[in-house]
């Protein structure tokens, strides 16, 4: 049992680039989400999913995508990667999204856009 | 929306001091509570929560915390903080949501 795994640990991208966050729970969890983290600012809700198929919009969805094809993946798109992008994502799984459940979270992805 | 305010961004104590970081909310509704740790480099642990009933929880690494509804409040407390405490610690609220406080960094000095 792995919990949430996200991958990769650490990326550096160019202005423009493109690339995905993978992210995988293995707990058969409903609802799953990302996060990005800046200092100062706490962890910000970038998107979120109830179920396969269902994905909704945090407080900071603008440059990012994100799919729901399974119930155990829920990657993030960085489309054109920005500098403003800089930042300590993670991604959170619980049992739903209702209220008496306990989020977990991935180890996290730091993203440096140069 | 709901929001969380952290009062304090940089708490200094020296080792055996006791610690409280305050937390409040803003929903009226029904809340789940959490406290969150994130070590140095490392990812974010779950300190403790609450979900209902008695309004005083304890967590690992002897945290406590207690929820005020009339004051919408759950602050987090420590008898006697210890070098290792150092960490910064996230209030979170899930109304749903989950949103989180800005968090408040903890520096325990010898």
């Amino acid at each position: 049992n792995a919990g949430v795994t996200q991958t990769p640990k650490f990326q550096v991208l160019k202005t423009g680039q493109s690339m995905t966050l993978q992210c995988a729970q293995d707990m058969n969890h409903e609802y799953m989400s990302w996060y990005r983290q800046d200092p100062g600012m706490g962890l910000r809700l970038i998107h979120y999913s109830v179920g396969a198929g269902i994905t909704d919009q945090g407080e900071v969805p603008n440059g990012y995508n994100v799919s729901r094809s399974t119930t155990e993946d829920f990657p993030l798109r960085l489309l054109s990667a920005a500098p403003s992008q800089t930042s300590v994502y993670f991604c959170a799984s619980s049992y739903s999204r209702v209220i008496n459940t306990e989020a977990f979270f991935g180890q996290g992805t730091r993203l440096t856009v140069v | 929306a709901q929001s969380v305010s952290q009062h304090n961004h940089h708490v200094i104590l020296s080792e055996a001091a006791s610690l409280e970081l305050g937390c409040n909310y803003s929903y009226g509704g029904t809340v789940n509570l959490f406290w969150y740790v994130q070590y140095p480099g490392q990812h974010l642990q779950l300190l403790l929560k609450y979900f209902s009933g008695d309004p005083l929880v304890k967590g690992i690494k002897g945290f406590e915390a207690e929820f005020i509804k009339s004051k919408f409040s759950f602050n987090l407390r420590k008898p006697s903080v210890q070098w290792s405490d150092t960490a910064e610690y996230f209030c979170a609220v899930n109304a749903p949501p989950l949103v989180f406080g800005k968090g408040t960094r903890l520096s325990v000095i010898a």
